[in-house]
């Protein structure tokens, strides 16, 4: 079985600040883990993945996301939000089936 | 290319009616997947299939049914719809195997009531 926890229904920072959004997983085996944003009345889109190699994986928009295998943790890092950051951000686990975790919402205040 | 589109975009039913969702890539994409949003459960995956004239069942199939007669359009129905079906659904497709084989593309979602 495999399953991906977002702890934090709701994330706010200022714009200008850092942003982490906060994703733990399980899985038996190595794990293919991703980052998909949903903005308002829009499907998801891709933002990044981890399948092998580098811990640190670089995404789309300047995100950026950290694989820890000993805490099994995928967390997604922005060094500086900006307002049209605020969206829905779901973490998934899986190869050609995903599971999504239930979603934080961010909003960036100007 | 037009990439992943869903008709229609919204839709009102009444209990017990039936319809079909109609889901089209035009990615020559390998996997196609139904899911259904619902506030505080992130997505769920419905049916999934991994090629023309295949379906399989994901994790909350009952009351739909699904067909992929083309490999570009993969069909959800439900044949008699209860107000617990009352969702946002996606569909997404995956290209075949090779770079990029497990980044999941999503359609803009049909919005169903069900009343």
């Amino acid at each position: 079985a495999q399953s991906v926890a977002q702890p934090e229904d709701q994330v706010n920072v200022a714009e200008g600040n850092p942003l982490t959004v906060k994703c733990t997983y399980s899985v038996s085996g190595n794990p293919y883990l991703f980052w998909y944003v949903q903005y308002p009345n829009r499907g998801l889109q891709f933002l990044l993945k981890y399948i092998t190699g580098d811990n640190l994986v670089k995404g789309s928009y300047g995100f950026e996301a950290e694989f820890n295998k000993s805490q099994t943790s995928f967390h997604l890092k922005k060094p500086s939000a900006l307002v049209s950051d605020s969206a829905l951000y779901f973490c998934a686990v899986g190869d050609y089936k995903l599971s999504f975790g239930a979603g934080t919402t961010v909003t960036v205040r100007a | 290319n037009a990439g992943v589109t869903q008709t229609p975009k919204f839709r009102v039913l009444k209990t017990g009616q039936s319809m079909t969702l109609l889901c089209a890539q035009d990615m020559n994409h390998e996997y196609m997947y139904w899911y259904r949003q619902d506030p505080g459960m992130g997505l769920r995956l419905i049916h999934y299939s991994v090629g023309e004239g295949t379906t399989a069942k994901g994790e909350v199939p009952d009351g739909y049914n699904v067909s992929r007669l083309k490999k570009q359009n993969f069909l959800l129905g439900l044949e008699s719809a209860a107000p617990s079906q009352t969702s946002v659904y996606f569909c997404a497709s995956t290209p075949p195997q090779g770079i990029g084989w497990e980044t999941q593309y999503f359609g803009p979602g049909t919005r169903l009531l069900v009343l």
